[in-house]
């Protein structure tokens, strides 16, 4: 699986939007991009994940570039539970390799 | 509440000891993954299973460590002889997926090792 590349930390004010970056250069076209969050004492948890276009749900949306050589993960309106580790994760769903490989993640802090 | 359950939920033990951590997945669930986290780290994988045949372990599973799922349900994660750099969150997930398809994983709130 690519690598991805993620600031170490961001912070962000409550209730406004959080827009997190990932740098994925090496993806291969048949790589899936999957966001995880980890909130504290907690195991991860799914957010969202993504191929070519853009995603939403009803955590957050998923801005992909159009090279799929970045994404953006957006929290439309931050609150205090939303502070935690956010991994960007690159999938290959094609071999019989099953594991998530996590990066160090982007921790976010949000402010009340 | 039918998520991820990891029993126990914090483990102290001795240099040398044997322990086993249980894991019992979302029902039906037929792939069961182990992770281990350090602080300030993400997971790192372990090992997974599909139904009762593990298929894949790290270079990180060394031969102190064996995991098991015998009748494809719940897991359990024995480590011998620990020592203190096993000292870690031990995080288990499971996921429904048939084939090479997107899948989510659910994970379960982890066991806290720490070996003195």
């Amino acid at each position: 699986d690519a690598k991805t590349t993620q600031p170490n930390s961001m912070e962000s004010n409550e209730e406004e939007p959080v827009h997190l970056p990932c740098n994925h250069s090496t993806i291969s076209g048949t790589d899936y991009i999957h966001w995880y969050r980890q909130l504290p004492s907690q195991g991860p948890e799914y957010v969202i994940h993504g191929l070519t276009s853009n995603v939403n749900n009803r955590m957050a949306s998923l801005a992909i570039a159009e090279d799929r050589k970045s994404s953006t993960l957006i929290l439309h309106r931050a609150t205090l539970r939303d502070a935690a580790v956010y991994y960007c994760i690159l999938r290959y769903y094609g071999g019989s390799q099953g594991n998530l490989i996590f990066g160090k993640g982007t921790k976010l802090s949000v402010k009340p | 509440d039918t998520g991820v359950s990891q029993d126990p939920r914090h483990k102290i033990t001795k240099r040398g000891q044997n322990v086993t951590f249980r894991c019992d997945p979302i029902s039906e669930h037929n792939r069961l993954y182990w992770y281990r986290q350090t602080l300030g780290q993400g997971p790192e994988f372990l090992t997974y299973f599909q139904n009762e045949a593990q298929l894949e372990k790290s270079r990180l599973l060394s031969d102190r460590f064996s995991a098991e799922r015998p009748k494809g349900s719940f897991s359990t994660l024995e480590i011998q002889r620990t020592e203190q750099g096993d000292s870690a969150m031990y995080l288990c997930a499971s996921s429904a997926a048939p084939g090479p398809t997107v899948e989510t994983q659910y994970f379960g709130p982890g066991t806290r090792l720490l070996v003195l």
